[in-house]
Order: structure tokens, then sequence, then C-alpha cells
């Protein structure tokens, strides 16, 4: 089992819908959780980062962790077409290598 | 502008024959680390850097080398290229290992080998 798992899509809305992205994950360490946008041949941005349980808004967007399910959420709420691209969702634990453990990615696109 | 940069951004080449992708890095980060992304497999990390001369392999580093002699740069060398190694790179630093989630990406090199 990957220790990230992220539903690969795709995945197509209209312009102001609400969208929901969600992972999972296996490893009882990670304790941060990064969301990660990569628009076509570009490298990933790093759109916000939770640590442990809970929420965090940011504008349009909200990442929930909810540690207790290993469950990881992004909404992006009045969805636009700039908002189209690929998003990757990234966990790590606390150690001294702290290496980032991505999901698949999934890539969204926001019809006008 | 802080940024991370890599060159070559594309790079088509021939089994066998050694190829050097740079990473350069001008936001005096400590952490530096090499990923690839595959259809199906998602990013995955190569090889890592905590610091000057300090290295160490990631999950996939079968077939590359790397050296951090400087803080700022980061190559990633491959010594002998099969076409197995055919993916989409990206090198990226953040301040110190410890806030590795707080990562900067480049913006990629496409490698094809033949």
């Amino acid at each position: 089992q990957k220790e990230v798992e992220q539903d690969p899509g795709p995945l197509s809305v209209p312009e102001g819908a609400i969208v929901s992205l969600n992972c999972t994950y296996s490893n009882s360490a990670f304790q941060y959780f990064m969301w990660y946008r990569q628009y076509s041949r570009k490298g990933p941005e790093l759109l916000m980062y939770t640590y442990s349980s809970g929420n965090k808004e940011d504008g349009r967007f909200t990442a929930q962790v909810d540690k207790s399910s290993k469950y990881i959420s992004l909404f992006i709420r009045d969805s636009q077409p700039s908002d189209s691209a690929t998003y990757l969702c990234a966990s790590t634990d606390t150690g001294a290598n702290s290496k980032l453990t991505f999901g698949k990615g999934i890539t969204l696109s926001v019809r006008p | 502008e802080a940024q991370v940069t890599q060159n070559p951004r594309y790079l088509i080449t021939v089994t066998g024959k050694k190829l050097t992708v740079t990473c350069s890095q001008n936001m005096n980060h400590e952490y530096m680390s090499w990923y690839r992304q595959d259809p199906g497999l998602g990013l995955r990390q190569i090889y890592y850097s905590m610091n000057v001369e300090v290295t160490d392999k990631g999950d996939v580093p079968e077939g590359y080398k790397v050296s951090r002699k400087e803080k700022r740069n980061f190559p990633l060398i491959l010594e002998s290229p099969s076409p197995n190694q055919t993916s989409l790179y990206f090198c990226a630093s953040s301040r110190r290992a410890q806030i590795s989630y707080e990562q900067y990406f480049g913006p990629g090199t496409r490698l094809t080998v033949t």
C-alpha cells in the first residue's frame, strides 16, 4: 500500500463550483500535510500546509486534516478556470530528512 | 527573485552517454532534493542533501549520482543513462531539512533517453 493515496481523476467541474480533493495516508508518523499545485510544464508550487489535525483557510482554499481517519482534504470555493491544474497532496514526519511522500496527483479542469 | 533554476529544461540523449542536470537556488537554503515524476507513479525522491558535502539516497537512487560542493548548487549526474530514466526531473530546496514541507521546486527537466 502506497503511503499516500490520491484518486487520480481527472476531475472536471463548471466555474463557480465547490471542489473537494481528497487523499488518505497510512503512516501514523506523518505530522505535516501539504497541498501542491502544478500547472502544465511547471514545477509544483506549495499552496498550503497543515500541521497535525485541523483546518487551514487561505482565500478560496481550505485544507483539512483528520488524523483519526488519516484523511486529507482540499476544498476550493468559487472555482475559477485559473484553478485548472494538477493538485498533489503530500505528507511528512518531523524526522531529520523530513522526506515528502506525495500522492499521484489529480488533474482538475474548471470549465468556463 | 527567489527561485530554483534547472538546466537544461529539455534533453534528448542516447543510452550510455553521461549527462549532468544542474540545479541552483538563490535562497541560501540548506536542504536540496531531486525528484522524478512519472505517470501513474507520482513524484519520487532520488537523492537529497541536508547541507554542503552531506548527501543521501532517497527512494529511487539507482543509476544516479549527486554532489553538493557549494550550498547553492546540487547537480544530478547520470553516468550511463538508460531508457528507464526517461522522466520529468525536479530539483527542490527548503531552508532546512526540518521544514521540508516548505519546499520550492524548479521548473523541471524533461529527459528522454533513446
